[in-house]
């Protein structure tokens, strides 16, 4: 049982470069996030899904885009890489009984 | 806006010593609150409260929850290198199905 598998765990991107970061749940939850984490603070929400077709924005959504069309992936999009977005990324999921699982983390380097 | 402070930000004790972690917070349509604790990656779980004046038990660690002054405490007894860690504190709520994350107390254990 893999639970939440990012991916990758580590790069380093030039400003204006884009990427996605992938996200991959087995248990077939319906809830999906992505939260940042950048040093010394908790983690800020970026965008969720409450299931396969549907996106929301959360606190931070600026830089950033999100899909789901699937209910196992939940890909981040970064369009055009700015320092600011130099952070520790992370995918979660949320089953029914209310916990939440996190993936291992996206270090993300913009330079 | 939804709120979560926790503190202290950072704590430095020695093995033996009890620790007391504090989380306050302001949420509409609270559900839950949980506390992770965060090593060198994703935040691992520990508790979930739901209920105000029911301590949650795990080994050395508790947590309680009180829902009148939007307040939770975890405690650590006997602590040991092994606790040094991030502690976060997050707030799920019934409408967006989210969790808003505190900014994390770092405990330090020195042997």
């Amino acid at each position: 049982n893999a639970g939440v598998t990012q991916t990758p765990k580590f790069r380093i991107l030039k400003i204006g470069q884009s990427m996605t970061l992938q996200c991959t749940q087995d248990m077939n939850h319906n809830y999906m996030y992505w939260y940042r984490q950048d040093p010394g603070m908790g983690l800020k929400l970026i965008y969720y899904s409450v299931g396969a077709g549907i996106t929301d924005k959360g606190e931070v959504p600026n830089g950033y885009n999100v899909s789901r069309s699937t209910t196992e992936d939940f890909p981040l999009r970064l369009e055009l890489a700015a320092p600011s977005q130099t952070s520790v990324y992370f995918c979660a999921s949320r089953g029914t009984g209310g916990g939440y699982t996190f993936g291992s983390g996206t270090r993300l380097t913009v330079v | 806006e939804d709120k979560v402070v926790q503190s202290p930000l950072s704590l430095v004790v020695h093995e033996g010593d009890t620790v007391t972690l504090n989380c306050s917070y302001e949420v509409t349509n609270f559900r839950s609150l949980l506390w992770y604790k965060q090593e060198k990656k994703a935040p691992t779980f520990l508790f979930m409260l739901t209920s105000s004046g029911i301590e949650k038990k795990s080994g050395r660690l508790s947590s309680i929850l009180d829902k009148k002054e939007l307040f939770s405490i975890l405690n650590i007894t006997a602590t040991q290198t092994g606790d040094s860690a991030v502690y976060l504190c997050a707030v799920d709520r019934n409408a967006g199905n989210m969790l808003t994350f505190g900014g994390g107390t770092r405990l330090m254990v020195k042997p």
